[in-house]
Order: structure tokens, then sequence, then C-alpha cells
């Protein structure tokens, strides 16, 4: 299957405390991207690394990319309540046709 | 400037009915995509269009499943004879050529329930 695959399925966090989520895939990908989905929601484009990248920051989000082994990791700092919603990884493979998304990890930050 | 649009937000329908949803992507955006999120899953890709054209109808999952676009903006995703697992939130989503047609905006989705 190309689908990437997401873990944890499901992070419990308090507030201010940082959440990790990671993606693996299987096939050569020309960039990586997370999304975000909040309860009732369309999804929400976060950020995009590209392959020749290893890591990227977007105020309180870095994501890193390892193409050797076929991961990349989302870290979001200080989360707030808000950030409760699910996170999916997504990537093109051979061309920019479709996406092919993660299952997602669904974060709840506790206040 | 508004972003993509999609109608009906929810749809309750009948096993064996038709149905059609709508998508409004956002002006100027040529690349239009439809996606099916099953109840806590991933999305899952069903067709592509490049203008009124589409390339890539790879992931429509059987012949009930048809999908237009006119004038390069509004399209329309059918569903004939539904059947309950079709049951899902379908999402729309465009991109535009200057993004380099990466990054997707999507739309709020529209929630098909089949009885």
């Amino acid at each position: 299957s190309q689908q990437g695959e997401e873990d944890p399925q499901a992070l419990s966090i308090q507030e201010g405390e940082n959440a990790t989520m990671n993606c693996s895939y299987k096939t050569s990908i020309n960039n990586l991207q997370w999304y975000r989905q909040n309860s009732g929601r369309g999804l929400v484009h976060l950020i995009l690394i590209r392959s020749n990248e290893r890591e990227k920051h977007s105020g309180r989000l870095r994501v890193t990319l390892d193409t050797s082994k076929k991961s990349s990791s989302l870290l979001i700092t200080a989360s707030r309540a808000a950030d409760t919603a699910s996170y999916f990884c997504a990537f093109f493979s051979g061309g920019y046709n479709k996406l092919i998304f993660g299952a997602g990890t669904r974060l709840a930050v506790h206040p | 400037g508004a972003g993509v649009s999609q109608s009906p937000s929810n749809k309750v329908t009948e096993k064996g009915k038709d149905v059609e949803l709508r998508c409004d992507p956002i002006s100027g955006h040529t690349a239009l995509y439809w996606y099916r999120q099953s109840l806590g899953q991933g999305l899952e890709f069903l067709i592509y269009f490049q203008g009124n054209s589409a390339p890539d109808k790879s992931g429509l999952p059987s012949d009930r499943f048809s999908a237009e676009r006119t004038g390069g903006s509004v399209s329309t995703l059918t569903i004939q004879r539904t059947q309950q697992e079709d049951s899902a939130v379908y999402l729309c989503a465009s991109s535009s050529p200057g993004l380099g047609y990466h990054e997707q905006y999507f739309g709020p989705g529209t929630r098909l329930t089949v009885t």
C-alpha cells in the first residue's frame, strides 16, 4: 500500500507539553506535508517539507524528514488546548495528481 | 477571498437513491480533487481534475461513482444507487499553479449518510 502510516494513533497531553507525531511511508516522495483537521471542519495545510530538506520550522511547529528511513515527524511545542485536532501527513508520489494521506494522529490537549 | 465551498454540508439518503455533491473551488484554481474520509480514517483519493478534464480517476471505487467539472470551476460528484458503505465525509480540494500544485485547500466536506 502507498498509504502513509502514523503513530501514535492517539495522543493525550497537558497544555504546555510538547507533542510529537510520526509518519512513515513506503514510496519515493517529492515532498511531505502535514495537515490539521479540527472536529467538524476541513483540513488545513500546516507545513510542507521538500525531499531535499531535513528540518523545517513554522511557529511552534517543527518538522523533520529522513528520506533514508522514509519517515517524518511533527513536533508541536508548548501545546495549547486549541491544538486539539487530528493531524495527518500526506505526500505526492510520482507526480502531483493526488495526495496520499496517513491515517492520522488524534491529539487531545487538556487545559 | 472565499475558500473552497461544498454543498450540501450534510446529506441523508436512502439506500438505492442517487446523490449529487457539489464543490466550488477557489477562484482561479485549475486543479480540483475529490477525497473520501470514512469515520476515524485518513483521506482516500477519488479523482483529480485539471481544468475540465480528469486525468486521474483511479480512486473512484466503482462505476456508481462519477464526477464532472464545468467551466474549469464547479465540480459535481455523483453517486448512483447509493449503498451503506458509501457513508463518509466527501472532501473537495483545489490548488493553484502558482503554488506548484503542492498545497491543497480543502472545503468543509459533505457528510453523507446512507440509511
